[in-house]
């Protein structure tokens, strides 16, 4: 079983919708939570992290975490075409500090 | 603040040669953490150093090699390079204390062996 596993997409969604993109990793003793964004060619950008249970919200971005189903999960609300990005969902588990453990990321296509 | 950088940005070389990268993190940042990203394996974790230190190793062979300086500056160095080895090299710099902090990427290396 891989650590972090992502819905492999790729997702499409209209402009304007709202993109939900799923996490799960295997390691129960995971304590950090983040999710980045890429641009082909470019280098990881962060866009939220998360600790604790439950929502987090950051502007158009919100993050979900469920420790006990270990889900993590990130809605993009009024979906613009330049959040056509591949989104990373990455993990620190607590017996490796300094370590983020990173799912294979979802392409997500934002279409006008 | 400035963000994380990173030399050379692109960098070709052939097999059985060595390569250095450099990697500056942000001012204050004490962690800096090396990622391999290939398309064919995503993003696979090197090592991490904090306070001149390497704290974790991911499972790559020991020509990849690394090292930290007092002023948290950080190079990685790839002895006999193979083809490989071609991927996009990115560093990441967190406050590093707790083992647990955000990662903040540079730009990125991107290393042609041919």
């Amino acid at each position: 079983q891989k650590e972090v596993e992502q819905n492999s997409g790729p997702l499409s969604v209209p402009e304007g919708a709202i993109a939900s993109l799923n996490c799960t990793y295997s390691d129960r003793g995971s304590q950090s939570f983040f999710w980045y964004r890429q641009y082909s060619g470019k280098s990881p950008e962060l866009i939220m992290f998360i600790y604790s249970n439950g929502d987090k919200e950051d502007g158009r971005f919100t993050a979900q975490l469920n420790k006990a189903s270990q889900y993590v999960s990130l809605l993009i609300r009024d979906s613009q075409p330049s959040d056509s990005a591949t989104y990373l969902c990455a993990v620190i588990r607590g017996s490796t500090l300094g370590r983020l453990y990173f799912g294979r990321g979802t392409q997500l296509t934002v279409w006008p | 603040k400035a963000g994380v950088t990173q030399t050379p940005r692109y960098l070709i070389k052939t097999r059985g040669q060595q390569v250095t990268l450099s990697c500056s993190p942000i001012s204050g940042h004490r962690s800096v953490s090396w990622y391999q990203q290939t398309p064919g394996q995503g993003l696979q974790f090197l090592f991490e150093y904090f306070s001149e230190t390497q704290r974790n190793k991911g499972n790559f062979p020991g020509r990849f090699s690394g090292r930290q300086f007092s002023n948290s500056r950080s190079e990685m160095n790839v002895s006999t390079l193979e083809l490989g080895d071609s991927a996009l090299y990115l560093c990441a710099s967190s406050l590093g204390a707790g083992g647990q902090e955000t990662q903040y990427f540079g730009p990125g290396t991107r290393l042609l062996v041919l």
